[in-house]
């Protein structure tokens, strides 16, 4: 498709189950950030990916999130032992390599823990 | 380390007045610096950016922004806003040669008719 793409767009899950949340970056784009946002909030950067570099996981909450992506494509976030705190939208965005180019947001996935 | 701080998390203002929406940040390198917009129930765009060059940047919907390295500012404004500016803005920073992208916590601007 033509822009950033992310499934499931809404999650509702029970406490302590894994979920896992995918992203579609746009073709040709080397970087790709994961953000959570929650409710009334800014957006927490999580992770983020370039190229084949190590990813930047500076921002990943606790040992229960993980990322991971396949050379340039598609990309998962795997939030284990979900907990209510969990509960935000994960947003997505991509970009080509350079720093000065425009971040591309998919729709978010809304992920509620219950 | 870089951060950007918006102070005002809520901005109320009457339709056709003008408004500003602050950005500091902190960083000890060049950046580029960006202003995103997320429109009820929509994701975020890009309103513009500064990269280099001159201070004033100009974006999308009338909207513009000023570089100021003295201050650590990238203060967003419109001189008339529409109802349909209502929206969440948020300021970001990235350093030069780096690529990660790092927000503020938005401002919700809302447009009274």
């Amino acid at each position: 498709g033509a822009g950033v793409s992310q499934s499931p767009s809404n999650k509702v899950t029970e406490k302590g189950k894994d979920v896992e949340l995918r992203c579609d970056p746009i073709s040709g784009h080397t970087a790709l950030y994961w953000y959570r946002q929650r409710l009334g909030q800014g957006l927490e950067f999580l992770i983020y990916f370039q190229g084949n570099s190590a990813p930047d996981k500076s921002g990943l909450p606790s040992d229960r999130f993980s990322a991971e992506r396949t050379g340039e494509s598609v990309s998962t976030l795997t939030i284990q032992r979900t907990q209510q705190e969990d509960s935000a939208v994960y947003l997505c965005a991509s970009s080509f390599s350079r720093g000065d180019t425009e971040a591309f947001f998919g729709q978010g996935t809304r992920l509620t823990v219950v | 380390a870089q951060s950007v701080t918006q102070l005002d998390s809520q901005v109320p203002v009457f339709e056709e007045a003008p408004v500003e929406l602050r950005c500091n940040y902190s960083s000890s390198v060049s950046v580029y610096l960006f202003w995103y917009v997320q429109y009820p129930n929509q994701g975020l765009q890009l309103l513009l950016k500064y990269l280099s060059g001159s201070t004033l940047v100009k974006g999308i919907n009338g909207f513009e922004a000023e570089f100021n390295k003295s201050q650590t500012s990238f203060h967003l404004r419109k001189p008339s806003v529409h109802i349909s500016d209502t929206a969440e803005y948020f300021c970001a920073v990235t350093q030069t040669g780096a690529n990660n992208l790092f927000f503020g916590t938005g401002t919700r601007l809302t447009v009274i008719p």
